[in-house]
This record gives C-alpha cells, sequence and structure tokens, in this order.
C-alpha cells in the first residue's frame, strides 16, 4: 500500500468546473494505474475512469466520457481529475485509488486517497 | 443501480459467520477476478480480497472469498464489531470499465 494524499473539499455552482489532485509517493507511477472513484451521500462506489502515468492514456467509464478529463503529472507524481459542467447529482466523495491491472484483467484497487467531498450548490 | 448486485444488509451476532453474495453476469465476474473491499463510515474504502480469493498482507484468514459462474461470496467468520462495515464486490466488465456492487452493511 502506498499514501496517495488528495486536495481539500470544494464547494462549487452548477455549470462550473472543479479539479481534484492526488499526490502519490514518488516511484508510484511507474508501473501502477490511477483511478478515480466517486461516492454520492450513501450511496455506493462508482468507476469514473483510469490513468496509467507512465503511458499518458486515459480511459473513461460511458458515463463520464466528454465530461471527465484525467491527467498525470510524472514530474510531480500527482494525477488530476476535472470535472466540467458541475450538477447538482455530481455532489459526492471523491476518491484516488491505485489500481493493479495483471493478468486476464485481474484488476484492484490496493491503495486509497482519503476522498475529496466536491459540494454542487447553487 | 449498480451493475453487481449484493444484499443491502446481514447481521450476526459476534463469533458467529456472515456471508455476503455479489451477482454478476459472464461479462464481469463470469469472466474476471473479483475483489472485495471494506469501509468504515466516514473513511475510505480499504482492500480486503483480490484476485477472487487472496488476502492482502494483514489481512487476517477469517476473511475468505470465492466464486461460481457468475457470482461471487465474501466470508467472515468469528465475527467482531470492528467488522461493523459497509462491504463491496467489484471487477471489470467487458465495457472496458469497472463495476461495483450496490454495498452490503454488515451489523454485528
Amino acid at each position: 500500500q502506498v499514501q496517495l494524499v488528495q486536495s481539500g473539499a470544494e464547494v462549487k455552482k452548477p455549470g462550473s468546473s472543479v479539479r481534484v489532485s492526488c499526490k502519490a509517493p514518488g516511484g508510484t507511477f511507474s508501473s501502477f494505474g490511477l483511478s478515480w472513484v466517486r461516492q454520492a451521500p450513501g450511496q455506493g462506489l462508482e468507476w469514473m475512469g483510469r490513468i496509467v502515468p507512465i503511458l499518458t492514456v486515459a480511459n473513461y467509464a460511458q458515463k463520464f466520457q466528454g465530461r471527465v478529463t484525467i491527467t498525470a503529472d510524472r514530474s510531480t507524481n500527482t494525477a488530476y481529475m476535472e470535472i466540467t459542467s458541475l450538477r447538482l447529482q455530481d455532489t459526492a466523495i471523491y476518491y484516488c485509488a491505485r489500481d493493479v491491472m495483471g493478468r486476464n484483467n485481474a484488476f484492484h484497487f490496493d491503495s486509497w486517497g482519503q476522498g475529496t467531498l466536491v459540494n454542487v450548490s447553487s | 443501480q449498480s451493475v453487481l448486485t449484493q444484499p443491502p444488509s446481514v447481521s450476526a451476532a459476534p463469533g458467529q459467520r456472515v456471508t455476503i453474495s455479489c451477482s454478476g453476469r459472464s461479462s464481469n465476474i463470469g469472466s474476471n477476478h473479483v475483489s472485495w473491499y471494506q469501509q468504515v463510515p466516514g473513511t475510505a474504502p480499504k482492500l480486503l480480497i483480490y484476485d477472487t480469493f487472496q488476502r492482502p498482507s494483514g489481512i487476517p484468514d477469517r476473511f475468505s472469498a470465492s466464486k461460481s459462474g457468475t457470482s461471487a461470496t465474501l466470508g467472515i467468520s468469528g465475527l467482531q464489531t470492528g467488522d461493523e462495515a459497509e462491504y463491496f464486490c467489484a471487477t471489470w466488465d467487458s465495457t472496458l470499465s469497472v463495476v461495483f456492487g450496490g454495498g452490503t452493511k454488515v451489523t454485528v
């Protein structure tokens, strides 16, 4: 496990954008992926997408295609997740998680950030 | 509506055993490994099981898991009050995404 440290809580207006950061220890980005997972109040977990920093390739859950952008800065070992056109329903805790993809699509999250609350309110 | 189906809650007395089911399809559980996470209220999820039945270091063997067809099961034996939490299953799906179960609240 590694310690992932996320940026602080945000309050945003509907229609605006928010960017959440996730800083990892040096070397973490070398061979792992970094996913973003959100959890609306009282709800379950929802995967948004992931990036493989060493390849700077990101893929997204269909629901978030076009509205979410995941990037990574290898020089600072920091990943970012930006959501545009925020809606009230985007109010949630957003987690980054280091993911491990093995053979035959064996996939799991072995470390999680502490979570960032994004509150979308008019 | 979650892609994987879990019971909303299970309960048992201290020392007893509970099982949590996670039902999916051939496109997810049926063809891929499953992982399980424990989430204590107010905290981030924590990895309990990966690759269907493997435990990370530090996870006691009271936690076990299995899979059959398109369903997976998490078992917790010797229940302790510290096991009270929500438990989620997850797996890769053929839609090239990760899917989760809706979560099961365990009450001891």
